[in-house]
């Protein structure tokens, strides 16, 4: 079965600064799509950025971007020019493209913004 | 958004009462999940459906069972509640193609 595990409950970081969040997996597969999901006080879960296996560019979405290492099985959020906005809970995930299309989240990192 | 309602959004029960919450879709997914959010545990799959009456077990699917009778409706019940099903519960659907999971608000269930 697959796994996912984010080593850092929580993070801070200055506001206007960058901060990473890291994250491993592990899986036999070769063709699989990975996310982070992110989670605010409202409880609202909210897609950040998606990444298919197959691709060797690295996702990115405005301030966002991953570090996708498929060898290594490591899948880092970089959040650049920190705001306020962003603290939240984040969530790393995996889902297979074959099978029963099921999303296995990490335990998640708490992310707080120091003005 | 991928209009997903939740019912109730709070509950508050005793244990050993039956408790059934609701997932309601307007988006004609294919795809409907059952997740429940734990501190230090992230989310982890309950149960999930791929179709009508068609579901599957998650993770953590002892004391649950899930019914799916609509496309749009996929309901999570626990037939005799107890304190370690105090959770938050969310829905979700599979938008096809992009492989992106769209969640409900989350219900809230406390089991006193």
């Amino acid at each position: 079965a697959q796994t996912v595990t984010q080593s850092q409950p929580e993070m801070s970081v200055q506001e206007a600064e960058t901060v990473t969040l890291s994250c491993t997996y592990d899986t036999s597969e070769s063709d699989y799509y990975l996310f982070w999901y992110k989670q605010p006080p409202s409880r609202q879960m909210i897609l950040v950025i998606r990444q298919e296996a197959y691709k060797q560019q690295n996702a990115t979405e405005n301030r966002f971007s991953v570090n996708f290492q498929k060898a290594a099985k490591s899948f880092s959020l970089k959040i650049s020019d920190s705001q306020l906005g962003d603290a939240a809970m984040y969530f790393c995930a995996y889902r297979s493209a074959q099978g029963a299309q099921k999303l296995v989240f990490g335990q998640g990192t708490r992310l707080t913004i120091n003005p | 958004d991928a209009g997903i309602t939740q019912s109730p959004r709070h509950k508050v029960t005793e244990t050993g009462t039956p408790v059934t919450l609701r997932c309601h879709q307007t988006e004609n997914h294919r795809y409907m999940y059952w997740y429940r959010q734990d501190p230090g545990h992230g989310l982890r799959l309950i149960h999930y459906s791929y179709g009508v009456k068609d579901t599957d077990k998650g993770e953590v699917s002892d004391g649950y069972s899930v019914s799916r009778s609509k496309t749009e409706d996929f309901l999570l019940t626990l037939e005799s509640a107890t304190s370690s099903q105090t959770s938050v519960y969310f829905c979700a659907t599979l938008l096809g193609g992009t492989g992106e999971l769209f969640f409900g608000e989350g219900s809230r269930l406390t089991v006193l």
